[in-house]
């Protein structure tokens, strides 16, 4: 699986949007980005996953570059909940045995 | 649906102990997975079982180390003996695997683990 890389950590101030970004230069074809969050002393939460085309759901919008080489998390309006560390995953699809390893993310902080 | 349930919540034993962790992942998802986190190793990846068949045991650390699931419904984590160095959160999770890629993992809250 290509490799990921993520700042370590973030802040971003309550009500703007956190744009969280992710270098992937060595993404192949057939992999996905994925994005994982996890608060304290949770379990990892699932965000949004996309290939090439731009994303969008209730939580965030994933924004890919048309080279696929980079992507970011947009989360449009912080609160103070989604303070977090955030996972950026890339997976290849291989048949139904896959399994998902997260690096060390980024450690977003939200503030007043 | 109630989630991933993992018990128990915390777990603090003395070394040489047997340890059994316990999992019910999510109704109508055939693939589950024990992660373990710690402040120096991040999460690892220990063992994912799909159709409750083990497809990857590379991450469980020794022998001391064993994981069961012997029906959809549940899997154990079993340390024995344990030792300070296994002391960690634990965690397991559910996967309802389709025709499309789908790498969307349902977490529980974990067990954390202490041994002293």
């Amino acid at each position: 699986d290509a490799k990921t890389t993520q700042p370590p950590s973030m802040d971003c101030a309550e009500g703007r949007a956190a744009n969280l970004p992710c270098n992937h230069s060595t993404i192949s074809g057939n992999e996905y980005v994925y994005w994982y969050r996890q608060i304290h002393s949770q379990g990892p939460q699932y965000i949004i996953h996309g290939l090439k085309n731009n994303e969008t759901n209730e939580m965030a919008s994933l924004i890919i570059t048309e080279d696929r080489k980079s992507s970011t998390l947009i989360l449009p309006h912080a609160t103070l909940r989604d303070t977090a560390v955030y996972y950026c995953i890339v997976r290849s699809r291989t048949g139904t045995a896959s399994k998902l390893t997260f690096g060390t993310g980024t450690r977003l902080q939200v503030t007043l | 649906d109630a989630g991933v349930i993992q018990s128990p919540r915390h777990e603090v034993t003395e070394m040489g102990q047997e340890v059994t962790l316990r999992c019910k992942p999510i109704s109508g998802h055939n693939s589950l997975f024990w992660y373990r986190q710690t402040m120096m190793r991040g999460l690892e990846l220990l063992i994912y079982f799909n159709n409750n068949v083990p497809i990857d045991d590379s991450g469980m650390p020794e022998d001391r180390f064993s994981a069961k699931m012997p029906n959809a419904s549940f899997s154990t984590l079993k340390i024995q003996p344990s030792e300070p160095r296994d002391s960690a959160v634990y965690f397991c999770a559910s996967r309802a695997t389709g025709r499309e890629t789908n790498e969307k993992l349902f977490f529980g809250s974990g067990t954390q683990l202490s041994v002293l």
